[in-house]
């Protein structure tokens, strides 16, 4: 089955500063690579999504790159906010089969004024 | 759009209860609805996947006759703990994907349930 892994693990900047989150999958087949971002108590929230025939997309601050070669994605966050800070998890699925998602370990944003 | 509720938001039950949670699609139709289990500072593990009007299929290592999955119509899947114990006791999230092109791929969960087993 699909695995994925996310680093790091934490990740503390300074507001205003970008962070970087990466993710690594282990199924080729897999095309459609999700990102959400999850507040204390609450559920997961998408935030930004990329299917394989695209290699970045972009939503304001926001942006994800995906090199399907090297079979990782990362999630890039500018000029960070007090309010970006929460748990972000990377996921994976494939298309057309019941999407089920297969969830990176989780990365705990901290953006320090 | 694309709303899922979940209820209750959290339950306290005594060891050897069982207790219900359920989880509505608002705005759209639910083809499949998604259970996952969550424990502190920890990922999403999905626990089982139901279709509307199908037997559940639960993951493997998840106990389906502990776990009551429960899709009876296309906004409404419930999911039964049955006989709970205190190491059940975590934050359950349900997510549900639609009927339309992209909703038929995205996840849209819900806030999300904890319980407290005493």
């Amino acid at each position: 089955g699909e695995n994925v892994e996310q680093h790091p693990s934490t990740l503390s900047v300074q507001e205003g500063d970008s962070a970087v989150i990466k993710c690594t999958y282990s199924d080729s087949a897999s095309n459609y690579f999700p990102w959400y971002k999850q507040e204390l108590g609450k559920g997961p929230q998408l935030i930004i999504d990329i299917r394989s025939n695209v290699g970045e997309k972009k939503d304001q601050r926001i942006a994800v790159t995906l090199n399907k070669t090297a079979k990782h994605f990362s999630l890039h966050i500018t000029e960070t906010q007090p309010e970006d800070s929460a748990v972000y998890f990377c996921a994976a699925s494939i298309t057309g089969t019941a999407s089920k998602l297969t969830f990176g370990t989780g990365t705990r944003l901290q953006v320090t004024l | 759009g694309a709303v899922v509720s979940q209820h209750p938001s959290r339950v306290i039950c005594k060891s050897g209860t069982s207790v219900k949670i359920e989880c509505r699609s608002l705005d759209f139709q639910a083809t499949t609805m998604f259970w996952y289990r969550q424990f502190p500072k920890q990922s999403l593990m999905l626990m089982a996947t139901s279709n509307e009007g199908s037997k559940a299929t639960y993951e493997q290592g998840v106990e389906k006759d502990k776990f009551l999955i429960n899709h009876a119509s296309l906004t409404l899947s419930t999911l039964t703990v049955t006989s709970a114990h205190p190491e059940d006791s975590s934050f359950y999230i349900c997510s549900a994907t639609g009927t339309s092109a992209k909703s038929s791929y995205e996840q849209y969960f819900g806030p999300g349930t904890r319980l407290t087993v005493t």
